[in-house]
């Protein structure tokens, strides 16, 4: 069964510019998150997905933005980067339906903001 | 406020020297503990779910329990290939969908 696939795998930006990633989850499950992984920091909540509505986001600025699509894939934006959003970018699925509360985690896009 | 607190922050043991990592919690209503594993540049990978005190979960070498305030993860006779950070995260009652995540513990696990 393949896991949950994140793309790209780099992203380098300059201060000003706009990011998109990209989150595929695993078949079946309806739920998408998103969190931040910063160095030295911990992982943060971003956003909640579920069934194509945003559920629930984190305490980021509204420049942090997203989607789900009808097929569940899901999309990161962040707007107007600041070298600060250089992080880890982590995608997570889920699906009560198919296991408890567990998310599962992609590989992660390691965003660069210079 | 929800919180989780994990300790150490590192731990080095030689190969084959057992040990615990702690992960103290403060949630308001635990609708579940995760364990995971993360190696560096990488994704989280789910070790265990945890949903009440009590409650004890093994894989391998790794046994992970659950108190109302604090859960442990036993590691028995590690070996190199299990240095990684363990990050523990709870999910509170209400249903945020958010994960909160401690910051880890380093591992490493010397020949």
């Amino acid at each position: 069964e393949a896991g949950v696939t994140q793309s790209p795998t780099h992203l380098i930006k300059t201060r000003g510019q706009q990011a998109t990633l990209r989150c595929s989850p695993i078949s079946g499950h309806t739920s998408v998150y998103w969190y931040q992984q910063a160095l030295g920091l911990g992982l943060q909540f971003l956003l909640w997905y579920d069934e194509g509505e945003e559920r629930n986001r984190g305490n980021f600025p509204p420049r942090f933005s997203g989607r789900q699509f009808p097929n569940y894939s899901s999309e990161l934006n962040v707007n107007a980067l600041e070298l600060e959003d250089s992080a880890l970018y982590l995608c997570a699925s889920s699906s009560m339906a198919m296991s408890g509360y567990e998310q599962y985690f992609g590989p992660g896009t390691r965003l660069t903001v210079t | 406020e929800d919180q989780v607190t994990q300790s150490p922050e590192a731990l080095r043991l030689q190969e084959g020297e057992s040990s615990s990592l702690n992960c103290s919690y403060t949630v308001s209503g635990l609708r579940g503990l995760f364990w995971y594993r993360q190696d560096p540049g990488k994704g989280p990978e789910f070790l265990f779910t945890l949903y009440s005190a009590g409650e004890e979960k093994e894989k391998e070498r790794l046994k992970a329990t659950l108190t109302k305030k604090e859960s442990f993860l036993h590691i028995t006779a590690p070996k190199p290939e299990d240095s990684a950070t363990y990050l523990c995260a709870v999910q509170g009652s209400s249903n945020t969908g958010k994960l909160i995540f401690g910051q880890g513990t380093t591992l490493q696990v010397k020949p």
